[in-house]
């Protein structure tokens, strides 16, 4: 099967202004996740969306960042506008069900100059 | 609220010598716990999983981890360590409660000497 397809790969943008990043999920996975991971952390959970509903944006800064699944499948995460702390790599992944674990994109490497 | 602890931020071990790298966690009674491997500039591969079956998992390339309720723990463990096994380990626990919430540890960084 195909797997968690991610684009662009790597991104360079000045403070202020903003970009947006793409993630296709493995079709049939009805869960889809875009985590943030710093260098030398962990991934950390951004949004979690069952469907085109989400399901916990709890850690998502709503004043800069924002996320969409239209229709249930591809989703777009959009940072409007950067800052520098937010250099990192973007992971979508994505699951039939949490507890089958998920499967990851390869990231987009953000860097924010 | 769940958390993971990686008790390890870098663990170094020889080629051929055991690989031990240690995981708690605080969750829910019915959490699922998962091991991923990050090799450089690469994504995030599932290693192993526990979801409630049998306490000790066997993964791919030989890792295994064993879920230990009563010490909250869940530690990979390889028999001999390979080159290749040389990468990033994040542990990561999910609330089967919470909407399949899920918490990551802070990674181990595998080193492995020849």
């Amino acid at each position: 099967e195909a797997g968690v397809a991610q684009s662009p790969r790597y991104k360079i943008i000045e403070k202020r202004q903003s970009v947006a990043f793409w993630c296709n999920p493995i079709s049939g996975h009805a869960t889809l996740y875009w985590y943030q991971q710093i260098l030398g952390q962990g991934p950390k959970l951004l949004i979690q969306f069952q469907n085109n509903g989400v399901v916990d944006d709890s850690q998502l800064p709503k004043d800069r960042f924002s996320a969409e699944r239209l229709k249930g499948v591809d989703s777009t995460l959009k940072i409007q506008p950067a800052k520098l702390e937010d250099s990192a790599v973007y992971l979508c992944a994505s699951s039939f069900e949490g507890a089958a674990g998920y499967t990851f994109g390869s990231g987009t490497r953000l860097t924010v100059v | 609220a769940q958390s993971v602890t990686q008790l390890d931020s870098h663990v170094s071990v020889s080629e051929g010598t055991p690989v031990l790298l240690r995981c708690n966690y605080s969750s829910s009674y019915s959490p699922s716990l998962f091991w991923y491997v990050q090799h450089p500039n690469k994504g995030l591969q599932l290693l192993l999983k526990y979801t409630s079956a049998a306490t000790l998992v066997k993964g791919i390339n030989g890792f295994e981890a064993e879920f230990k309720k009563s010490e909250t723990s869940f530690h990979l463990t390889k028999p001999s360590a390979h080159m290749s096994d040389a990468a990033e380990y994040f542990c990561v626990v999910i609330d089967n409660t919470n909407a399949g919430k899920s918490t990551f540890g802070d990674g181990t960084t595998l080193t492995v000497k020849p």
